[in-house]
């Protein structure tokens, strides 16, 4: 399967600061990019997601860059919120660039000091 | 729109014994995917099924398998278990490859 790696494990930020957070794959099939918020006790959410052929997607105060030539993608949160504190994921598909499945990065835990 | 619904979510076992973890995903949805999640190693994909067939698989043991019925409706099996299948087993779904997959809340498996 794929390799993505996600850092920081840990970020704390400001409230009303940016977060900053970037994972990198290793199959250059990887076509479609997923970011996901974890809440405690809940299953992960998919916040916003970027497939191959854009450099970049936004929503709000959430977005996501993807450089396909150096393998690599990056959540931005600005204007952060307490609610924005949770655990966030990235993921590629887990065989590169066909089938369902998803190889998670190892997540971060975000942290919004009031 | 009903969400992905796991059951049961909690459930204690003794090493050795085997369970049978169940998930409905999204009405239409017709892949289901499953996960492990554990501190030590994130979230890890077992499998994936689509119409009743398994696409894809994770690098996990036999004694972790799986099956999807007429009604996408999926279960997970895991076999012999061990102290370190201790984990919260997470189900998804969606409608066509590489769209959103909605996760379910998952089940907390404790084995002792």
């Amino acid at each position: 399967g794929e390799n993505v790696e996600q850092h920081p494990s840990t970020l704390s930020v400001q409230e009303g600061d940016s977060a900053v957070i970037k994972c990198t794959y290793s199959d250059s099939a990887s076509n479609y990019f997923p970011w996901y918020k974890q809440e405690l006790g809940k299953g992960p959410q998919l916040i916003i997601d970027i497939r191959s052929n854009v450099g970049e997607k936004k929503d709000q105060r959430i977005a996501v860059t993807l450089n396909k030539t150096a393998k690599h993608f990056s959540l931005h949160i600005t204007e952060t919120q307490p609610e924005d504190s949770a655990v966030y994921f990235c993921a590629v598909p887990y065989s590169g660039g066909g089938a369902d499945g998803l190889t998670f990065g190892k997540g971060t835990h975000l942290i919004i000091q009031p | 729109k009903a969400g992905v619904t796991q059951t049961p979510r909690y459930l204690i076992k003794t090493r050795g014994q085997q369970v049978t973890l169940s998930c409905s995903p999204i009405s239409g949805h017709r892949s289901v995917s499953w996960y492990q999640q554990t501190p030590g190693q994130g979230l890890q994909f077992l499998f994936e099924y689509f119409s009743e067939t398994q696409r894809n698989k994770g690098n996990f043991p036999g004694r972790f398998s799986g099956r999807q019925f007429s009604n996408s409706r999926s279960e997970m099996n895991v076999s012999t278990l061990e102290l370190g299948d201790s984990a919260l087993y997470l189900c998804a779904s969606s409608d066509t490859e590489n769209t959103e997959a909605f996760f379910g809340q998952g089940t907390r498996l404790t084995v002792v």
